[in-house]
């Protein structure tokens, strides 16, 4: 079947660590996007790529990192800069790359720092 | 600049009465407006969508949202709720020339029995 998938899960990290959450699709969409989630906040842009080889920062791309060498896989690195990383991620896809599409959401990535 | 907002972080209905939540975005464009459910730790799913087409859109599970330009609004119904449908709603909106998705803070929805 077609979808997203985010890995791992769930994921506990000491501070000052770095730690990357994986996202690949099979649905060759050409656009990717992470967003994070706090409750009672809805969804907030981290990063996004229209294309491969090219992302562009979000609303809160601070203390992250991505990149898109392929067209599938669109990691997240969460580094030790972000002050307050502990909250569900979300990678999602869609088929148009200028956002007119619907956006196809992966299960989430939630992380706790100790 | 745009925004979304939903009218109520919370909403409780009894099973079978009618489910309705808020919508309302600003835009000076013409939007693509979307509702979104989640239940506990997954992702979000599509419920609905309207993409200037027809103004009542008609979606999975019962669901449908009628566009309202005058009111600039997206109102999310169910005729008659079931314990199911117990969930975190979120309305959304995109436009053209490259904007982003810009998503409302979400509607918790309790059905009580």
């Amino acid at each position: 079947d077609g979808g997203i998938t985010q890995s791992p899960k769930y994921l506990f990290r000491k501070e000052g660590q770095n730690v990357t959450l994986s996202c690949e699709q099979n649905l060759n969409h050409d656009a990717m996007y992470w967003y994070r989630q706090d409750p009672g906040q809805g969804l907030r842009l981290i990063y996004y790529s229209q294309i491969v080889n090219d992302f562009q920062k979000g609303d809160i791309a601070e203390g992250y990192s991505v990149s898109r060498e392929k067209k599938e896989s669109f990691p997240l690195t969460v580094t030790s800069a972000q002050k307050n990383p502990t909250a569900f991620y979300l990678c999602a896809s869609s088929t148009a790359a200028w956002g007119t599409g619907e956006l196809f959401f992966g299960e989430g990535s939630r992380l706790t720092v100790l | 600049a745009q925004s979304v907002t939903q009218l109520g972080s919370h909403v409780s209905v009894s099973e079978g009465a009618l489910v309705l939540l808020r919508c309302n975005y600003s835009s000076s464009v013409p939007p693509y407006l979307f509702w979104y459910v989640q239940y506990p730790n997954q992702g979000l799913q599509l419920l609905l969508k309207y993409t200037s087409a027809a103004t009542l859109v008609k979606g999975i599970n019962g669901f449908e949202a009628e566009f309202k330009k005058s009111e600039t609004s997206f109102h999310l119904t169910k005729p008659s709720a079931h314990m199911s449908d117990a969930a975190e709603y979120f309305c959304a909106v995109t436009f053209n020339y490259g904007q982003n998705f810009v998503f409302g803070p979400g509607t918790r929805l309790s059905v009580l029995p």
